[in-house]
């Protein structure tokens, strides 16, 4: 299974900033997804990233809101911005190394808002 | 579309005695289906899946479960249960198109007790 890392792996931060989160895996993936588990709920997919592209986005978060890069096989960065309460949940990295794979999940980043 | 049903929230069990943890599903065309384990404070651990043949399923930690097709059910069940069990458990469905994506249910707690 694929080794995946993320940075930060918690972080406090002030309503109206932007935290970004970094997630490397040790070996090339076809598919790189993020997900938002809010206290107690269960996991929802924010977004698909795709390398080179835009991110395909699930009904209920944008662009703007949620940016999100791709630049290669092994790397994704999701960006949170101006951020407020409502925000503060585990962001999830998780990826496909082929299409009939097992899904595989980083640490998670725990993020505060205050 | 595609839906996970854990019906229930909590799970209690005494160490030794055996445990299953209920999950039933729906999905368009052939389902793979995945069971993964959340520790306190920590990602998402992948147990075990179905994606086609025996319809009993055997994972890490002792942990199995059963495929069955005409009750869309997939619960996940371990035959003596340990206190290091206790844990959240989410069980997930994707079909088995090329670049469907994971859906899950809401996680049923194991708490186990000595």
């Amino acid at each position: 299974s694929a080794v995946i890392s993320q940075k930060p792996s918690r972080d406090i931060c002030q309503r109206g900033t932007s935290l970004t989160i970094q997630c490397q895996v040790d070996s090339q993936v076809t598919m790189m997804f993020w997900y938002r588990q809010q206290p107690g709920q269960s996991l929802t997919l924010i977004a698909t990233a795709n390398q080179g592209s835009e991110a395909t986005y699930e009904s209920g978060f944008v662009i703007d809101k949620f940016p999100i890069s791709r630049p290669n096989l092994t790397f994704s960065t999701l960006t949170v911005s101006n951020m407020s309460p409502e925000d503060s949940s585990i962001y999830l990295c998780s990826v496909v190394a082929r299409v009939v794979d097992t899904q595989y999940f980083g640490p998670g980043t725990r993020l505060t808002v205050l | 579309a595609q839906s996970v049903a854990q019906p229930e929230d909590q799970v209690n069990v005494a160490e030794g005695n055996p445990l299953t943890v209920k999950c039933t599903y729906s999905v368009s065309g052939n389902p793979y289906l995945f069971w993964y384990v959340q520790y306190p404070n920590r990602g998402l651990q992948f147990l075990l899946k179905y994606i086609t043949g025996d319809n009993l399923v055997k994972g890490s930690y002792g942990f199995e479960a059963e495929f069955n097709k005409s009750q869309t059910s997939f619960h996940l069940k371990k035959p003596s249960a340990l206190v290091s069990d206790s844990a959240l458990y989410f069980c997930a469905v994707r079909d088995d198109s090329g670049y469907s994506t994971l859906t899950f249910g809401k996680g049923t707690m194991l708490l186990v007790s000595p």
